[in-house]
């Protein structure tokens, strides 16, 4: 069993949609969740993290936890074109990154 | 303040071959990690130095592949002989603080491609 599960995708959103990305995490024990995007060729980069159930709102970025359903979201506003990457559900546990095989998200213009 | 820079940025090798991938952390990061992603998987933990020591490498798959973190500065990933499931991409992280998911930088990445 993966650690953590995600849709591969790819996930096809106009611009200015919201995009909503979906995580879900096998150790219910987990207590550190983080959102990271990446674009093709490059590093993955770090978004959002989220510690405590319930949302949690940066800018157009949004991050949602329920410890109970061991579900994590990433909902993205007024979606635009330059969103377009892979987008990384991680938990952070044992001083390591558990990662999701990631969401290819395309924003159309 | 420059970036975790990973060297070759690509590389392709034949089955049976050496290859040594190099990492250089932010500078005055004690903390480095090794990561790889193989086609259609996640990106999993190789291993991890404080300074010089391996602190955890649970993730290393097997003996062929020796990491060395020499002074404790730059490190090197060698995969020897390498096979064709080695493919895939090694991405490097460093970060100041050992506990805590803050202030880890990812590098861009050696693509290793064994044919």
């Amino acid at each position: 069993q993966k650690e953590v599960e995600q849709n591969s995708g790819p996930l096809s959103v106009p611009e200015g949609a919201i995009a909503s990305l979906n995580c879900t995490y096998s150790d219910r024990g987990s207590q550190s969740f983080f959102w990271y995007r990446q674009y093709s060729g490059k590093s993955p980069e770090l978004i959002m993290s989220i510690y405590s159930n319930g949302d949690k709102e940066d800018g157009r970025f949004t991050a949602q936890l329920n410890k109970a359903s061991q579900y994590v979201s990433l909902l993205i506003r007024d979606s635009q074109p330059s969103d377009s990457a892979t987008y990384l559900c991680a938990i952070y546990n044992f001083n390591k990154f558990y990662f999701g095989s990631g969401t290819k998200l395309n924003v159309k213009p | 303040e420059a970036g975790v820079t990973q060297f070759p940025s690509h590389s392709v090798i034949e089955k049976g071959q050496t290859v040594t991938l190099r990492c250089d952390p932010i500078s005055g990061h004690d903390n480095l990690y090794w990561y790889r992603r193989v086609m259609g998987k996640e990106i999993k933990f190789l291993l991890h130095f404080v300074k010089e020591s391996k602190q955890d490498e649970s993730g290393m798959p097997n003996n062929r592949f020796l990491a060395e973190r020499t002074g404790g500065t730059y490190s090197t990933l060698k995969v020897q002989p390498a096979e064709l499931e080695d493919s895939g991409v090694y991405f490097c992280a460093s970060s100041q603080d050992q506990v805590g998911a803050y202030g880890y930088t990812f590098g861009s990445g050696t693509r290793l491609t064994v044919v």
